[in-house]
């Protein structure tokens, strides 16, 4: 079965401008979570999607947004962006309930100049 | 506030080699998954453990889980330079939601 598709995977934007970034998860899974990766800050979790409702939520500022359609695909969206956003953003889904795992896309490489 | 320690950091080894990473919290989790991850690429989930106690195999990597749900350990017998790689621990704390938390990482080279 496919995997989680990311798009872009790479992108460049100035200050300033905003960005958005999508997600596909697995067909079925109905979770939807996103991470920042940094060198010196590891995976940050920014919000996790469920049935186009945001569960839980990160300790990234309001500039930092998402949503859920109801086929399960994400997006999330960056607003005036710093350069300290340039990171990879990871998406990840996964099944329902505690014990599974995630199945994270290849990410987008997102660079701030 | 890290809330999982993953040690060590950084290990460079020799092939044939066998290692340990650890992964400690003073939290509770319900379940504690190992992810390995390559440069450019997303994690990739290697095992999900919830029993406390408990142990599972991959071939070459042994994983357990703390009898007290806290801990976590991974250990690769007579590594291999296909081993490389970032490897992460991560978790959902007991009663904390549904949000998962990763440490920092153990970055693995292994030298042939």
């Amino acid at each position: 079965k496919a995997g989680v598709t990311q798009t872009p995977r790479y992108l460049i934007k100035t200050r300033g401008q905003q960005v958005t970034l999508s997600c596909s998860p697995i067909s079925g899974h109905r979770s939807v979570s996103w991470y920042q990766q940094t060198p010196g800050q590891g995976l940050q979790f920014l919000f996790e999607y469920f049935s186009e409702t945001q569960r839980n939520k990160g300790n990234f500022p309001g500039r930092f947004s998402g949503r859920q359609f109801s086929n399960s695909r994400s997006e999330m969206n960056v607003s005036t962006l710093e350069l300290g956003d340039s990171a990879l953003y990871l998406c990840a889904s996964s099944g329902t309930g505690e014990i599974y795992g995630y199945t994270f896309g290849s990410g987008t490489r997102l660079t701030v100049v | 506030t890290q809330l999982l320690e993953q040690s060590p950091q950084f290990l460079s080894i020799q092939e044939g080699e066998n290692l340990t990473v650890y992964c400690n919290s003073s939290s509770v989790f319900s379940s504690l998954q190992w992810y390995r991850q390559e440069p450019g690429e997303g994690p990739v989930l290697l095992v999900t453990v919830v029993t406390g106690g408990e142990v599972k195999k991959l071939k070459r990597l042994t994983f357990q889980f703390g009898d007290a749900r806290k801990d976590s350990s991974l250990h690769i017998t007579a590594a291999q330079p296909g081993d490389t790689g970032l490897y992460l621990c991560a978790g959902k704390i007991l009663g904390g939601g549904f949000k998962t938390i990763f440490g920092a990482g153990t970055r693995l080279f292994v030298k042939a």
